[in-house]
């Protein structure tokens, strides 16, 4: 079973605070790793896919940064709204045979944001 | 576009009785899986499949069959229904490109085995 760890596992902050969180995942065979947004009563939705060692992707607030080589990744929100209130999600996918379309999920870091 | 769909949203069964939760998207993605999620677990995942007639297992598949005779469907059976299948479901489906797009999800189906 592959080890895939996000840290913390919630966080309350204020509005208007930048915050981050860890996810860590196996640096051997490695294909790719998955951020996902998961809001209450919803299902989880797709933030970024990072296949590079080196990686940055971002989408407004929101950022994350990919480390293959040590096994991590880190997601950014600056300046967060009540509206980013959610868990996130990381998951990693291994490269070779049937790794492939295998999702392995971290148990998520719940961000609760205080107006 | 539906997307993924799952059916039934809600389920209760009897222990011992045996059921299909259905999955279906309308993208024509070569990935699909089922996961499970528990309070304080996580997504485990149970079955996926990467393409029609291919599929393997994941981390939590006892008590549990899938089979991918079409691109869109991928259903998941429970054989014999157990309290500790109480849990909530989830399908998601992906192209062989899920390293730009990531994983579409269902919106799920809650199910309790008394």
């Amino acid at each position: 079973i592959l080890n895939v760890e996000q840290s913390p596992q919630s966080l309350h902050v204020q509005e208007g605070d930048s915050t981050n969180f860890t996810c860590s995942f196996p640096s051997s065979n490695f294909y790719a790793l998955h951020w996902y947004r998961w809001e209450t009563a919803k299902s989880p939705e797709a933030l970024f896919v990072m296949t590079l060692n080196g990686d940055e992707k971002k989408k407004g607030r929101i950022s994350a940064t990919l480390n293959t080589k040590e096994g991590y990744s880190y997601l950014y929100i600056k300046g967060s709204q009540p509206e980013d209130s959610a868990t996130y999600l990381c998951a990693f996918m291994g490269a070779g045979g049937t790794s492939y379309g295998k999702l392995t999920f971290g148990q998520g870091t719940i961000l609760t944001v205080h107006p | 576009n539906a997307g993924v769909t799952q059916t039934p949203k809600f389920q209760v069964l009897k222990t011992g009785q045996s059921m299909t939760l259905q999955c279906a998207q309308d993208m024509n993605h070569e990935y699909m899986s089922w996961y499970r999620q528990d309070p304080g677990m996580g997504l485990r995942l149970i079955h996926y499949s990467v393409g029609a007639g291919i599929t393997d297992q994941g981390e939590v598949p006892n008590g549990y069959n899938v089979s991918r005779s079409t691109t869109e469907d991928f259903p998941l059976r429970l054989l014999s229904a157990a309290p500790s299948q109480t849990s909530v479901y989830f399908c998601a489906s992906s192209t062989t490109g899920a390293v730009n797009y990531g994983y579409t999800f269902g919106s799920g189906t809650r199910l309790t085995v008394v």
